[in-house]
């Protein structure tokens, strides 16, 4: 079975642009959670979705959006983009909404320019 | 807790030796922590779990502990190899309700095996 996978992998932007991540789960996960990793530091929260409605959302402004589709595919989308959003985007799946293992992609990484 | 600063803290080990990476988590309510570990350019990779009824865990050539009176965990890796040169992460979930799945997760900790 494939893993989480996340596309693109690598991405340059320039300031004020908007960018949109994506993002697709383990097969037969319902769960797909974001998180934003800047160089050095754990991961953080962005978003969670559970059988397409957002279950949780971090300390992120409302720049920042996402919503996940029928098949539980999700995408990530980043308006009026600033140098400070440059970092790993990283997609977990879990297979129900709480405290179950969440599996990583190998994430997206946005350049910020 | 949330993870802060540049400077990961770094345990620097011989081949063959065992392991133990510490952490302190923040929310006395959370009742489930993974422990992952992440290479150079990849994304977290799920290790072990563990949930607050427990207070160890044994996997393959890991083994978590969990002390709740002092909100520690502790990841044990026996006989380190030079492939488990990573940084290691542990994450908690603080069970917000609502079902969600928020991970809180730590500083990290670089670990550095020495052949």
């Amino acid at each position: 079975d494939a893993g989480v996978t996340q596309s693109p992998t690598h991405l340059i932007k320039t300031r004020g642009q908007q960018v949109t991540l994506r993002c697709s789960p383990i097969s037969g996960h319902k769960s797909v959670s974001w998180y934003q990793q800047v160089l050095g530091q754990g991961p953080q929260f962005i978003f969670q979705y559970y059988e397409k409605e957002e279950r949780g959302r971090g300390n992120f402004p409302d720049r920042f959006s996402a919503r996940q589709f029928p098949n539980y595919s999700s995408e990530l989308n980043v308006n009026a983009l600033l140098l400070g959003d440059s970092a790993l985007y990283l997609c977990a799946s879990s297979s129900t909404g709480l405290n179950t293992e969440a599996f990583f992609g190998q994430g997206t990484r946005l350049t910020v320019v | 807790g949330e993870s802060v600063g540049l400077h990961l803290p770094t345990l620097s080990v011989q081949e063959g030796d065992n392991s133990i990476i510490n952490c302190a988590y923040s929310n006395s309510a959370s009742d489930y922590f993974i422990w992952y570990k992440q290479e150079s350019g990849k994304g977290p990779q799920f290790i072990i779990d563990i949930r607050s009824n427990m207070d160890k865990r044994q996997g393959q050539r890991v083994t978590v502990l969990l002390n709740k009176t002092v909100k520690h965990l502790s990841l044990q890796i026996a006989a380190t190899q030079p492939g488990d040169s990573a940084v290691y992460f542990c994450a908690e979930n603080p069970n917000y309700g609502g079902a969600t799945n928020k991970l809180i997760f730590g500083t990290g900790t670089l670990l550095a095996v020495q052949p």
